[in-house]
C-alpha cells in the first residue's frame, strides 16, 4: 500500500515565491527522503531527515518532520523557474531490509518566470 | 563515477516480443532496485536485490516479468511476452549499504509496446 502521500498534487507559483509541499505516511520510519524529478529524467535525491530530527536545511530547502503526525513538509524558498519539477517523498520503514523505500505519488511544481 | 547506467534509453517493440532492459549500478553499491513509472500508477517498485540476491519481488506484476542479477555490476529486467499495458518508463536505482539508504537513479528506459 502507498506509504507516502503528497499534497498538493500540483502547485503553480511565481518565481521568487516560496513553495511548500507536504507528505504523510502510515508506519514507523527510519528516515524520510525527498527526491526531485525533472521531466523525462530519473529521480535525484535532495535531502534526508532521520526520525529523531525535526528540521533540516540544505541551501534553499527546508524539511520538517513530525513523527507524531506522521507528516513532513518540504519548503523551497525564493523559487526559480529551474525548480519546476516533480517532487517525491520516500520513507524507509523501521526494520526494512536492503534499503527499500516507499515513494509517494509526487507533487508537480510549476514555477512561472 | 558515471552513475547508474541503463540501456537501452528507448525501446519500441510489438506486442508479444521479448524485451530485455539492462542496468549497471554504481560500483560498490549493494542494493539494486527496479521501478516502473506511469501516469496512472505513479512510481512502483517491481523488485529489489541486496548483494545480488532478490529480496522482495512482490511488485512484479505477473509471470511475464523476470529479473536477474548475475553479479554486482549487472542486472536485467525481462518481459516475455510484452503487452501494450507494459508501456512505461522503467528505472533502475542503486544504493550503498548504509543506514540512510539514499537511492541513485538511472536515466530510465522508455518502453513502448505497440
Amino acid at each position: 500500500s502507498q506509504q507516502g502521500e503528497e499534497d498538493p498534487q500540483a502547485l503553480s507559483i511565481q518565481e521568487g515565491e516560496n513553495a511548500t509541499m507536504n507528505c504523510s505516511y502510515k508506519t514507523s520510519i527510519n528516515n524520510l527522503q525527498w527526491y526531485r524529478q525533472n521531466s523525462g529524467r530519473g529521480l535525484v535525491h535532495l535531502i534526508l531527515i532521520r526520525s529523531n530530527e525535526r528540521e533540516k536545511h540544505s541551501g534553499r530547502l527546508r524539511v520538517t518532520l513530525d513523527t507524531s503526525k506522521k507528516s513532513s513538509s518540504l519548503l523551497i524558498t525564493a523559487s526559480r523557474a529551474a525548480d519546476t519539477a516533480s517532487y517525491f517523498c520516500a520513507t524507509a520503514r523501521r526494520g526494512n531490509q536492503g534499503g527499500k523505500l516507499i515513494f509517494g505519488q509526487g507533487t508537480e511544481l510549476s514555477v512561472k518566470p | 563515477d558515471a552513475g547508474v547506467i541503463q540501456s537501452p534509453r528507448h525501446e519500441v517493440t510489438e506486442m508479444g516480443q521479448e524485451v530485455t532492459l539492462r542496468c549497471k549500478p554504481i560500483s560498490g553499491h549493494n542494493s539494486l532496485f527496479w521501478y516502473r513509472q506511469t501516469m496512472m500508477r505513479g512510481l512502483e517498485l517491481l523488485i529489489y536485490f541486496n548483494n545480488n540476491v532478490p529480496i522482495d519481488d512482490s511488485g512484479m506484476p505477473e509471470d511475464r516479468f523476470s529479473a536477474k542479477m548475475p553479479n554486482a555490476s549487472f542486472s536485467t529486467l525481462k518481459i516475455q511476452p510484452s503487452e501494450p499495458r507494459d508501456s512505461a518508463v522503467y528505472f533502475c536505482a542503486s544504493s550503498p549499504d548504509s543506514v540512510d539508504n539514499e537511492q541513485f537513479f538511472g536515466p530510465g528506459t522508455r518502453l513502448t509496446v505497440l
